[in-house]
């Protein structure tokens, strides 16, 4: 199964500030059509997950500007140029090249 | 509006049977691969398995393989996730969601609790 590694497990991110999140998987994402499946969700506490970013980069309708992601091959990275307090939560990288699927440890952001 | 509905979430014995259902509205149910994806309580998302278009594929993560099947009735837009020999470990709450590789759509999840 391909292990996907998130970091860090927990950040304390200053209001206004940027935040990043890596997430390196143990083997390549790319899939053999070409695409490659690594998918950023946030979830807020009793709330469901919610997607911000497939393919590594490609925002999902309705997520703020703020977000964005990059990477290839095994290491990815998600980025919020200016937090905000509704971005405080668990936030997940999901591998979908490969069954099984599998999703990072989680990341608590929390802002101050 | 895109919608998904869980439901059939309950307490049940270890050793016991339980169906789930996912009642999607708000796109044509047909043209989308879905999926299960569960969260132990205080832990991290688990894919559970997931269903091609027209229900013809599935695929299971390996500790569900041989005790859950998922299905489909695309003419009342309805995804199942039936779990048998259950588990306390099998204790979550489980998400149905659009797509078998950009999650998309997301329900807010029925709780499942296995205990004696």
């Amino acid at each position: 199964d391909v292990v996907v590694t998130q970091a860090p497990l927990s950040s304390l991110v200053i209001l206004g500030q940027p935040a990043s999140i890596s997430c390196r998987s143990s083997q390549s994402l790319v899939h053999s059509d070409g695409n490659t499946y690594l998918s950023w969700f946030h979830q807020r506490p009793g709330q469901p997950p919610r997607l911000l970013v497939s393919q590594i980069s490609n925002r999902f309708s309705g997520v703020p500007e703020r977000f964005s992601g990059s990477g290839a091959g095994t290491y990815f990275t998600l980025r919020i140029s200016r937090v905000e307090a509704e971005d405080a939560g668990f936030y997940y990288c999901m591998q979908a090249t490969h069954f099984p699927r599998t999703f990072g440890q989680g990341t608590k952001l929390q802002i101050k | 509006e895109v919608q998904l509905v869980e439901s059939g979430g309950a307490l049940v014995q270890p050793g016991g049977s339980l169906t789930l259902s996912c009642e999607v509205s708000g796109l044509t149910f047909s043209n989308y691969w879905m999926s299960w994806v569960r969260q132990r309580p205080g832990k991290a998302l688990e894919w559970v398995a997931t269903i091609k278009k027209d229900g013809s594929d599935k695929y299971f993560a390996d500790s569900m393989k041989g005790r859950f099947t998922i299905s489909r009735d695309n003419a009342k837009n309805l995804l199942y996730l039936q779990m048998n020999r259950l588990r306390v470990a099998d204790t979550a709450v489980y998400y149905c969601a659009t797509g078998g590789w950009n999650l998309e759509n997301w329900g807010q999840g029925t709780l499942v609790t296995v205990s004696s």
